[in-house]
């Protein structure tokens, strides 16, 4: 069954508009990556969180775990043309265990 | 480094003829991971190989799914027979497994349509 859920599953946005997409595991992650894949690409890595409650920017992604290390959720402020694909979580339960990667938000960003 | 290479990057075959996949990690990477990419199920690990050795296959379909990975720079996947339901994209994926960092580097991908 679906280890990791990720919400929304679509978003359409606005140029210069925010952007969050959440991220929820059933159980205690060891670690969580997010990844992008461009519209006919293949997943990128964006970035990997492992403590609890850390947070990490790249320019204006921001990336969030839980103090639970249950949930996650990537934000984008003021979205560009450039920020459009598919962001996965994808959330581990070992430190060299398997990712179960969520079903993915495709961010839209209209000119 | 070129990156990790699959090929064929498209294949169209009629239902009941046999595919084989090929993947080329990244020189170095002890982890190799298959995958399968479709609308309704999303992103799905199908097996992966640690120095060569399947860890889990537990998402491999059935029994006309097998994978191998012969040495550290080769891997297949293979579908006999294939089946209009095996059309998807595979991506094939390798890490560097240290205590610190477990990206995972994925190929172009083989778009596998059976007809």
């Amino acid at each position: 069954g679906q280890q990791v859920m990720q919400i929304p599953q679509y978003q359409h946005v606005q140029e210069g508009e925010d952007f969050t997409t959440y991220c929820n595991s059933s159980t205690t992650l060891s670690n969580i990556q997010w990844y992008k894949q461009r519209p006919g690409g293949h997943p990128v890595f964006l970035i990997q969180l492992v403590k609890s409650g850390e947070v990490k920017k790249q320019k204006r992604l921001t990336f969030q775990f839980g103090e639970a290390k249950k949930n996650s959720s990537l934000h984008i402020t003021a979205t560009q043309t450039t920020d459009v694909g598919t962001y996965f979580c994808a959330g581990s339960r070992s430190t060299l265990g398997r990712l179960y990667f969520g079903r993915g938000t495709q961010l839209t960003v209209w000119p | 480094d070129a990156g990790v290479i699959q090929s064929p990057r498209h294949e169209v075959t009629e239902m009941g003829q046999e595919v084989t996949l090929r993947c080329k990690p990244i020189s170095g990477h002890d982890y190799l991971f298959w995958y399968r990419q479709t609308m309704m199920r999303g992103l799905e690990l199908l097996i992966y190989f640690n120095n060569n050795v399947p860890i889990d296959d537990s998402g491999m379909p059935e029994d006309r799914f097998s994978a191998k990975m012969p040495n550290a720079s080769f891997s297949t996947l293979k579908i006999q027979p294939s089946e209009p339901r095996d059309s998807a994209v595979y991506f094939c994926a390798s890490s560097f497994r240290s205590t610190e960092n477990y990206e995972q580097f994925f190929g172009p991908g083989t778009r596998l349509t059976v007809l």
